[in-house]
């Protein structure tokens, strides 16, 4: 079975900084898809980004970038020029490319808070 | 085009009570999808739609129930509310079960006494 883990519960930064949080997967397919979902105390779930697998550059979507290291199963979130809006509870989540189960597994989630 | 939308956003239940909790998507969407988040937990998947008429269990569904009539509308059944129930439900939806991005609504946040 896929496992995710995310073993910050919480972290800090700095208004302006940068910060990476951490995420480790566990699968034995070859094909899947890695996400980082935000969700802000409205506890509405927001995609942040997303990476396919077969793919070898890394995802970027304006200050959010990941590290994907397929062979350590290692998928970091970094924040770069971190912003009070930043603050919220960040989920790594895992999902597989086959059938019609293929389900979205997530980890426990970090909270991340900025400091002005 | 609203997105995924959940009613109630909030309830209280007693023990031994039904209730059924509505999602509804306007984007034609096939997949669908019912979560359940606890603390520490993350999210854990209830039920699964892959298009109307078609529903499936995913890793927490016992005590659940759903039904797919329409590909609009998702909606999540307790039969008789336990305490163990009280979370967060969101429900989500994709294009189809082939699209990796899911769409969640707002949540709706259920207390069981």
């Amino acid at each position: 079975a896929q496992t995710v883990t995310q073993s910050q519960p919480e972290m800090s930064v700095q208004e302006a900084e940068t910060v990476t949080l951490s995420c480790t997967y566990d699968t034995s397919e070859s094909d899947y898809y890695l996400f980082w979902y935000k969700q802000p105390p409205s506890r509405q779930m927001i995609l942040v980004i997303r990476q396919e697998a077969y793919k070898q550059q890394n995802a970027t979507e304006n200050r959010f970038s990941v590290n994907f290291q397929k062979a350590a199963k290692s998928f970091s979130l970094k924040i770069s020029d971190s912003q009070l809006g930043d603050a919220a509870m960040y989920f790594c989540a895992y999902r597989t490319d086959t059938g019609a189960n293929s389900k979205l597994t997530f980890g426990k989630g970090i909270t991340l808070s900025v400091r002005p | 085009n609203a997105g995924v939308t959940q009613t109630p956003k909030f309830q209280v239940l007693k023990t031994g009570q039904s209730m059924t909790l509505q999602c509804a998507q306007d984007m034609n969407h096939e997949y669908m999808s019912w979560y359940r988040q606890d603390p520490g937990m993350g999210l854990r998947l209830i039920h699964y739609s892959v298009g109307a008429g078609i529903t499936d269990q995913g890793e927490v569904p016992n005590g659940y129930n759903v039904s797919r009539s329409t590909t609009e509308d998702f909606p999540l059944r307790l039969l008789s509310a336990a305490p163990s129930q009280t979370s967060v439900y969101f429900c989500a939806s994709s294009p189809t079960y082939r699209e990796e991005t899911q769409y969640f609504g707002p949540g709706t946040r259920l207390l069981v006494l």
